[in-house]
């Protein structure tokens, strides 16, 4: 069965802390795609990345970087040096292979709220 | 850039009325969903569209949901006879052929009284 798990509901910090949002994803498909949301108190929800499970490389978009682990089964999200405006619900997603008409729906984990402090 | 629009933002309805939920997806997009979030809690998938039918559906999408493209540009989410656990955000995303990533639009906040 397909699964997200974000075991950190909520994660506060001061400002120009560097702060790690863990992800930890079940699937039995070997291919499959892991992605982060950001959903900031306006309520939309901002697409950050996309991972293939077969690229393991990690990526690194200005203050964000992603280190994806297939040994662990986790995709975490790192945000250096952050910032009042990275206040927000952090979701890690997960999609499986899929056929057809259908590239995969998204499996969301429950988020992990970041508030970053003056 | 192009975005995922959605009306109304607000919603309020009774308890046994009916109401469709808009969406205009990106133009060059070829997949649709909706997805809804209840108060405090995660995203949940409702059903995929694609090819003028429906992909996927989850448990939640039930007889009382369905969805349309009634033109080359709206997507429509209709709950025949809302009840009070319908209440929650709707998002309508979409994405482009051979692209994973959905982009989602701000949401319409339903509210059942």
């Amino acid at each position: 069965a397909q699964k997200v798990t974000q075991a950190q509901t909520e994660i506060s910090v001061v400002e120009k802390e560097d702060v790690t949002l863990d992800c930890v994803y079940e699937t039995r498909d070997t291919t499959y795609y892991l992605f982060w949301y950001k959903q900031p108190p306006s309520g939309e929800l901002v697409f950050l990345i996309r991972r293939n499970s077969f690229d393991e490389q990690n990526e690194i978009s200005g203050r964000y970087s992603w280190n994806f682990q297939k040994s662990t089964s986790s995709f975490n999200f790192t945000i250096t040096a952050s910032q009042v405006v990275d206040s927000a619900v952090y979701f890690c997603a997960l999609s499986e292979e899929a056929y057809g008409g259908s590239q995969g729906n998204l499996i969301f984990g429950k988020g992990t709220k970041l508030s970053v402090k003056p | 850039e192009p975005e995922v629009t959605q009306t109304p933002s607000h919603q309020v309805t009774q308890m046994g009325q009916e109401v469709i939920l808009r969406c205009v997806p990106i133009s060059n997009h070829l997949y649709f969903y909706w997805y809804r979030q209840i108060l405090g809690q995660k995203v949940e998938f409702l059903v995929s569209f694609y090819n003028n039918e429906i992909s996927e559906k989850s448990e939640i999408f039930d007889d009382q949901f369905s969805v349309e493209r009634p033109d080359g540009s709206n997507f429509t989410l209709k709950i025949r006879s809302t009840k009070l656990e319908d209440s929650a955000m709707y998002f309508c995303a979409s994405s482009p052929w051979g692209a994973r990533e959905q982009y989602f639009g701000p949401g319409t906040r339903l509210t059942v009284t």
